[in-house]
């Protein structure tokens, strides 16, 4: 069956130190993985997207792998804040137009200070 | 930037009425527009997509005659919940496509059926 997991539902780290965040996914084969960001309450928000034939992307304090030999993508934020705590969703993108997002469960961030 | 508004971001309505929800793409034209619903911690799931000038396509397990879609101009797709009951309270989002992968999602809309 097609599943798409995020590791945990929660994660608590000590500001300063790396948040590093896991999608794995079976039985799909997705051109692009996403990741969002969602506070409560609102909608998700953009973070980064990482095609298929690329191995990382950076943006900012911002890094996230995809591995598709093992169906996995890491998202990093370096050097955390409590204004990163949030909850993460990564979402497998298909890349054919009109078709949605699928989306993980997410994992809800809590940077303590 | 691009962004999509939802109206209105929060309703009440009692059991048994119906209620719309409106998501517009504010700087860009949206041939496509996706409707999904949340429930707390929980993933956002696709409810159907809604197509400019046609019918929705809606996933299985969502019925299409209690969840309506009109998606009348490239700028405004509608999500009226019918008869709505207490089951059917959550957090509704739409999102819509912009030029290349970018996809905007509106800020939601919780709807509460007492």
């Amino acid at each position: 069956s097609q599943k798409i997991e995020q590791n945990s539902e929660a994660l608590n780290i000590q500001e300063g130190k790396t948040a590093t965040l896991t999608c794995n996914y079976t039985n799909y084969s997705p051109a692009y993985l996403q990741w969002y960001r969602q506070d409560p309450g609102r909608g998700p928000v953009f973070l980064l997207l990482i095609r298929e034939n690329e191995k990382e992307k950076r943006k900012e304090r911002l890094k996230v792998t995809f591995d598709t030999t093992l169906k996995q993508s890491l998202f990093h934020i370096t050097a955390s804040q409590p204004a990163d705590s949030a909850t993460y969703l990564c979402a497998l993108d298909m890349g054919q137009a009109g078709t949605a997002l699928i989306f993980g469960k997410g994992t809800t961030l809590s940077v303590s200070s | 930037g691009a962004v999509v508004s939802q109206h209105p971001s929060r309703v009440i309505c009692k059991s048994g009425t119906s209620v719309k929800i409106e998501c517009r793409s504010l700087d860009f034209q949206a041939t496509t527009m996706f409707w999904y619903r949340q429930f707390p911690k929980q993933s956002l799931m696709l409810m159907a997509t809604s197509n400019e000038g046609s019918k929705a396509t809606y996933e299985q397990g969502v019925e299409k005659d209690k969840f309506l879609i009109n998606h009348a101009s490239l700028t405004l797709s509608t999500l009226t919940v019918t008869s709505a009951h207490p089951e059917d309270s959550s957090f509704y989002i739409c999102s819509a496509g912009a030029a290349g992968n970018t996809i905007y999602f509106g800020e939601g809309s919780w709807l509460t059926v007492v």
